[in-house]
């Protein structure tokens, strides 16, 4: 069975700071991983999605890079604004049906 | 730009009670899920529906729960008997392709309180 562990659970941090959210998964037979956003009382919103045949993929000020083999993504927030405060959910889908297993997730702070 | 919906946004309802939880997925998707997140604890899969059937369940998705799309834009998760512990957060998903190449969308979700 899939487990998936976020360091840090939670992260305050001032305006402009570079970030490194990570993601450890116990199951390195990966179909692909991805990268939510989570607002307070608000859906997922899917920032990068990485297939298991690519290293990295980037969308403006976010980079996700994937280590299949040693079972790790990373989300590098680069310019932190207090907007990007959220939590952030890693999501690896393994298995014949490709259904992701949700991290508990990184609670960010960026504070002005 | 279009999105997935979701409705009622609160419900509270009473131990034992059947409960309908209300989707509109993004039209010209083929492919539907359910997940639910206990306050606190991660998100879960519960059902994923294609072609107009169950393709994939998980533990949580027993004979208490099912899944119906009973026209062409509803997709709706009704929950039989409800218990306190199915109090949670339910989020509706959709997607036009397979999630191994595509994303989901995501609902704002409906806030279940179980009493």
């Amino acid at each position: 069975k899939q487990e998936v562990t976020q360091i840090p659970a939670a992260l305050s941090v001032p305006e402009g700071e570079n970030l490194v959210l990570n993601c450890s998964f116990t199951d390195s037979a990966i179909y692909n991983l991805q990268w939510f956003r989570q607002d307070p009382g608000k859906g997922l919103t899917s920032l990068l999605l990485i297939q298991s045949s690519q290293r990295e993929q980037t969308s403006g000020r976010l980079n996700a890079s994937l280590d299949k083999s040693s079972g790790r993504s990373t989300l590098y927030i680069a310019a932190s604004q207090p907007g990007d405060s959220a939590t952030y959910l890693c999501a690896p889908a393994s298995g014949g049906s490709y259904i992701p297993t949700f991290g508990r997730g990184t609670s960010l702070i960026v504070h002005p | 730009e279009p999105e997935v919906t979701q409705t009622p946004s609160h419900q509270v309802t009473q131990m034992g009670q059947e409960v309908i939880l209300r989707c509109v997925p993004i039209s010209n998707h083929l492919y539907f899920y359910w997940y639910r997140q206990i306050l606190g604890q991660k998100v879960e899969f519960l059902v994923s529906f294609y072609n107009n059937e169950i393709s994939e369940k998980s533990e949580i998705f027993d004979d208490q729960f099912s899944v119906e799309r009973p026209d062409g834009s509803n997709f709706t998760l009704k929950i039989r008997s409800t218990k306190l512990e199915d109090s949670a957060m339910y989020f509706c998903a959709s997607s036009d392709m397979d999630i191994s190449q595509e994303t989901q969308y995501f609902g704002p979700g409906t806030r279940l309180l179980v009493l």
